[in-house]
């Protein structure tokens, strides 16, 4: 079965723009969860989507957004980018929420 | 809200040795369930072992055990005979049972170094 696959791998953006990331999960999962990973911060929660409804979000401004689609591929967008949006941002799926979660490799964004 | 605390940024260990690594995680939830998950340099992160919080067994996945003590809320893992693929950050990492409000909530991670 094949893992959970995101795309872009790498991104490099410049302040003010936006850029949306695409998460695949692992087939027959259901649930998909966001995480932004920094040197400083750690890994934080974004948000969970769940029959293509956000179930629940971490604390992160508006400018971060996401939505579920029908065949549970998800996609989370970042506008008016700001150079510490600078991170990896993993997505997991887990079959429901509350759940094991498996982890994507990550999409590297670089905000110049 | 949840915590997990992992108080070792950095381990080393020879190989082919035991090294234990460990995690405190405070919450008022008596439903929940505790992960170890492993970053490689790859940066995938990679589920190494999981515990419900309502099984008194300590789960084990080959070379990989856990001790739950769930009254101290404490979740460390024990790596036997390590191997250089071992090599890794390790992060804890804490879910609420039902799918709680804030995903899952990850310690600050461990670096383990393996030694030839």
């Amino acid at each position: 079965k094949a893992g959970v696959t995101q795309t872009p791998r790498y991104l490099i953006k410049t302040r003010g723009q936006q850029v949306t990331l695409s998460c695949s999960p692992i087939s027959g999962h259901r649930s998909v969860s966001w995480y932004q990973q920094t040197p400083g911060q750690g890994l934080q929660f974004l948000f969970e989507y769940f029959s293509e409804t956000q179930r629940n979000k971490g604390n992160f401004p508006g400018r971060f957004s996401g939505r579920q689609f029908s065949n549970s591929r998800s996609e989370m967008n970042v506008s008016t980018l700001e150079l510490g949006d600078s991170a990896l941002y993993l997505c997991a799926s887990s079959l429901f929420p509350g759940r094991e979660q498996y982890f994507g490799p990550g999409t590297r964004l670089t905000v110049l | 809200a949840q915590t997990v605390t992992q108080s070792q940024p950095e381990m080393s260990v020879q190989e082919a040795e035991t090294v234990t690594l460990s995690c405190t995680y405070d919450t008022s939830e008596s439903d929940y369930y505790l992960f170890w998950y492993k970053q490689p340099p790859s940066r995938q992160m990679i589920l190494v072992i999981r515990q419900e919080a309502y099984k008194q067994q300590n789960a084990t996945e080959n070379r990989f055990s856990v001790n739950f003590q769930k009254a101290a809320k404490s979740f460390s893992l024990k790596i036997s005979d390590s191997q250089l693929g071992d090599a890794a950050m390790y992060f804890c990492a804490y879910l609420p049972g039902g799918g709680g409000a804030d995903g899952l909530t990850f310690g600050k991670g461990t670096h383990l170094i393996i030694q030839p």
